[in-house]
């Protein structure tokens, strides 16, 4: 079946420490998204990449880096600039300017 | 800027107890308004896009409805399964994000 896959569905990360978290997409969606998501607010935009070797800042992307090397992924790595990193992260993809297709997220904690 | 509010946070309903949520939008040339379901533990699951004031679209017992000025999504004779978090965005023209609203905490008691 078609869909998004982010991994892992748990992760923690030590102070001082870089952690990258997966996202692959078999929907042959052009454009992918990452997106944080805090209680009590809406989803905020990181970054996104409309083609591949391509992409944009969004409204938080201070702390974060990402790359898309190939169509099917875009991997999103917290940095250890990221001095509130604990949150819940959601990858999307769509086709362009149509309706945006989410995973089931990762839930970054700090130990 | 675009602004998304959404109302009520939360909503309890009994079960076949009819409802509407409400999700009031400010933005400069609206592309497209979008319905998401989220579970908890879970992303987001995509509902319904309204594109233009007086659109409707239906799904089982959601009806989501637009005007110039805000989204109705009403829900007929909820069941339990309807309970989620119920998401609201906005797309406008000339930029590639969404921006979404804090959502409503829908659950329905049998």
């Amino acid at each position: 079946d078609g869909g998004i896959t982010q991994s892992p569905k748990y992760l923690f990360r030590k102070e001082g420490q870089n952690v990258t978290l997966s996202c692959e997409q078999n929907l042959n969606h052009d454009a992918m998204y990452w997106y944080r998501q805090d209680p009590g607010q809406g989803l905020r935009l990181i970054y996104y990449s409309q083609i591949v070797n391509d992409f944009q800042k969004g409204d938080i992307a201070e702390g974060y880096s990402v790359s898309r090397e190939k169509k099917e992924s875009f991997p999103l790595t917290v940095t250890s600039a990221q001095k509130n990193p604990t949150a819940f992260y959601l990858c999307a993809s769509s086709i362009i300017n149509q309706p945006q297709h989410f995973g089931d997220g990762t839930r970054l904690s700090i130990l | 800027e675009d602004q998304v509010t959404q109302s009520p946070e939360a909503l309890r309903l009994q079960e076949g107890e009819s409802s509407s949520l409400n999700c009031s939008y400010t933005v400069s040339g609206l592309r497209g308004l979008f319905w998401y379901r989220q579970d908890p533990g879970k992303g987001p699951e995509f509902l319904f896009t309204l594109y233009s004031a007086g659109e409707e679209k239906e799904k089982e017992r959601l009806k989501a409805t637009l005007t110039k000025k805000e989204s109705f999504l009403h829900i007929t004779a909820p069941k339990p399964e309807d309970s989620a978090t119920y998401l609201c965005a906005v797309h406008h023209f000339g930029n590639e994000k969404l921006t979404f609203g804090t959502g409503t905490r829908l659950t329905i008691i049998p």
